[in-house]
């Protein structure tokens, strides 16, 4: 059972446009949303991150738009460069009941092709 | 970079063999969990460990096994390996009580 569900699976836009990536989650004890940004070879590192009481956050080119009813959260960048050509992951969490974190439940992707 | 060092970078075994993996954790941070990644997929949460415990566990068989040490370093050991364990294995440490999680380049594995 997939719980966090991302889309589009592939993206392409021109240079100075605008990137935009969809999840939805099922599990209403999530409460941290982070996205994470993947090149070749290398690990997912941490984007950006949302918690629910809040709608959106923004630093720099990336925002996070978070709608708690409709159990959905985006990720927006704005004027995409080259350079942001990677694979774009949204993920979701909730705190255990030890108060440690838990496992980290990924999406499936996006590929993001950003041309010149 | 994010400080999460795992080793080694690349390995191949063949099936029905054992294999270790490592991870040091960015300085100070007390929890560590271990993904998978197959191609084209998205990192599956294999276990966490904290306090040198194992603190949740994903929806993975026995043989795949860890164990973290005083120093916060862990230690991914899957036996009987099969073909489909192939994967990108990734290491994330984190503080206790905080959501952030740092990964590591991760160890490619190839079982032949």
């Amino acid at each position: 059972q997939q719980q966090v569900k991302q889309s589009p699976q592939s993206l392409i836009v021109q240079k100075g446009g605008i990137s935009i990536i969809n999840c939805a989650y099922e599990n209403t004890a999530f409460d941290y949303f982070p996205w994470y940004q993947q090149f070749p070879g290398k690990g997912p590192a941490l984007l950006i991150a949302i918690r629910p009481d809040v709608s959106e956050k923004k630093e720099g080119r990336f925002t996070i738009s978070f709608n708690k009813s409709a159990k959905q959260f985006s990720l927006h960048i704005m004027d995409s460069q080259p350079g942001d050509s990677a694979t774009y992951f949204c993920a979701a969490s909730h705190e255990n009941s030890g108060g440690s974190n838990y496992k980290l439940t990924f999406g499936k992707g996006t590929l993001l092709t950003v041309n010149p | 970079e994010t400080g999460v060092t795992q080793s080694p970078t690349h390995l191949i075994k063949t099936r029905g063999q054992q294999v270790t993996l490592r991870c040091s954790s960015q300085s100070g941070h007390n929890t560590v969990s271990w993904y998978q990644q197959a191609l084209g997929q998205g990192p599956q949460f294999i276990f966490q460990y904290y306090r040198e415990e194992e603190n949740g566990r994903g929806n993975f068989p026995p043989r795949f096994s860890g164990l973290q040490f005083p120093n916060y370093s862990s230690e991914l050991n899957v036996n009987a390996l099969e073909l489909d364990d192939s994967a990108l294995y990734l290491c994330a440490s984190s503080l206790v009580g905080r959501g952030i999680q740092y990964f590591g380049a991760g160890t490619r594995l190839s079982v032949l």
